[in-house]
């Protein structure tokens, strides 16, 4: 079934661990995002992709990085994860304009 | 700077009763408005654009660019319509900016 995943669903890991959070679609979608939700919070873009090596940073600043080296998978990676990168990152992806996106079940990271 | 505002955090209201939920937005372009619902464990999902003028689970909402306003409403509420309801403005190449989110009971 097209749809677009993401691993894990949840994970708690010691600061300063290297982490890369899993997310890939199955629609064919150019553009892929992450945003970062804190609990009955807004979502911020912290990253965007138009398509295969195409990345840009979103609205709200990170120290994540991605990548976009096949139009399914677009992982988020943070090379030294601490307490304020506890959060929930939601992946999501679209065809185009007025299409609206479809997004993933999110990943609920938590550092301690 | 685009801004999506949900003046209303919570919501409450009685099975049967209409629901108007909130959602006013800054832009000076021309806006793509959508509403995203997200039900007790699920994921974040589209409920309405505005440029399919489309009734959803019997929510409209219709954009008024006079008021900057993009209200979702519904006659009679449902308890199944309990849920966290995000409305979303669409800018340059569709990046979405979301609203701080509205959370609606529906009381028995």
């Amino acid at each position: 079934e097209a749809d677009i995943y993401q691993t894990p669903r949840y994970l708690v890991i010691g600061t300063g661990k290297k982490i890369t959070l899993e997310c890939s679609q199955t629609m064919g979608h150019d553009k892929m995002y992450w945003y970062q939700q804190d609990p009955g919070m807004e979502l911020h873009l912290i990253h965007y992709s138009y398509g295969v090596n195409s990345t840009e940073k979103g609205d709200l600043s990170s120290e994540s990085t991605v990548s976009r080296i096949r139009t399914e998978h677009f992982p988020l990676t943070l090379e030294s994860a601490r307490p304020s990168h506890t959060s929930q990152y939601l992946c999501a992806s679209s065809f185009g304009t007025g299409d609206g996106y479809t997004f993933g079940s999110g990943t609920r990271l938590t550092v301690v | 700077a685009q801004r999506v505002t949900q003046p209303e955090k919570l919501l409450s209201v009685f099975k049967g009763a209409p629901v108007e939920l909130k959602c006013n937005y800054s832009y000076s372009g021309s806006p793509e408005l959508f509403w995203y619902v997200q039900y007790s464990r699920q994921r974040l999902q589209l409920l309405l654009r505005h440029i399919s003028r489309e009734s959803i689970k019997g929510f409209t909402a219709d954009l008024n660019k006079g008021e900057t306003s993009f209200h979702l409403k519904k006659p009679f509420a449902q308890e199944e319509d309990s849920a966290m309801y995000y409305c979303a403005l669409g800018k340059g190449a569709q990046k979405l900016v979301f609203g701080q989110g509205t959370r609606l009971t529906i009381n028995p």
